[in-house]
């Protein structure tokens, strides 16, 4: 099945320093999203970016498909950034699921 | 707001007990996954269903089975719990139209412990 890597797996910023997290996937994918898990296990839906850039606020990701990776970036963090960041993919011959990432655990302190 | 919602979102079962999970969501969203998320861990694909009959599963044992019904409502099963089957148990569902009709939308979870 298909491999999926994010880095770095532990982040512990200042509030308002910016920072950039990356997942690196093994196989053509056809759907990507990032999540957001906040303390109480609640998946937030970031992004749906099988390719491309979007911006959301304080958020972007981009996806460069033909070098199977995608970058989410967070500006001027807040702690109600922490939490742990996952892509999860769903790639061709791997039947109708999503493909979890490692994750990053993100602390955003004052 | 997800419009996925799950119940019971806590509960404590022992070892060899059964479980049943329950999930809805908007109307029309017909295509239901549910995923197991063991602690520090991401989300496993347990199985899928689309219009009443699985269309997708994971490496999990019989023992975990679903439903799905006509208003898209859906169940987790799991018989003869073992202590490995705690865990944040995640139902989700898929958009429906437009330019995110492959975004999958999660609830909130239940989360299980097995003693």
């Amino acid at each position: 099945g298909i491999q999926v890597e994010q880095s770095p797996p532990d982040l512990i910023l200042q509030e308002g320093a910016n920072s950039t997290l990356r997942c690196n996937f093994s196989d053509s994918v056809n759907n990507l999203q990032w999540f957001h898990q906040n303390p109480w296990g609640q998946l937030i839906n970031l992004f749906y970016i099988p390719s491309g850039t979007k911006q959301n606020g304080r958020l972007s990701a981009t996806t460069v498909a033909t070098e199977r990776y995608s970058l989410l970036y967070i500006s001027s963090s807040q702690t109600t950034d922490s939490g742990v960041y996952f892509c999860a993919v769903e790639y061709r011959g791997g039947g109708n699921k999503l493909t979890f990432g490692t994750g990053t655990q993100l602390k955003v302190e004052l | 707001e997800t419009g996925v919602t799950q119940s019971p979102t806590h509960l404590i079962k022992t070892r060899g007990q059964q479980v049943t999970l329950r999930c809805s969501s908007q109307s029309g969203h017909n295509t239901v996954s549910w995923y197991q998320q063991a602690l520090g861990q991401g989300p496993q694909f347990i199985f899928q269903y689309y219009r009443e009959e699985e269309n997708g599963r994971g490496n999990f044992p019989p023992r975990f089975s679903g439903l799905q019904f006509p208003n898209y409502s859906s169940e987790l099963n799991v018989n003869a719990l073992e202590l490995d089957d705690s865990a944040l148990y995640l139902c989700a569902t898929r958009g429906t139209g437009g330019a995110n009709t492959g975004e999958l939308f999660f609830g909130e979870g239940s989360r299980l412990t097995v003693l």
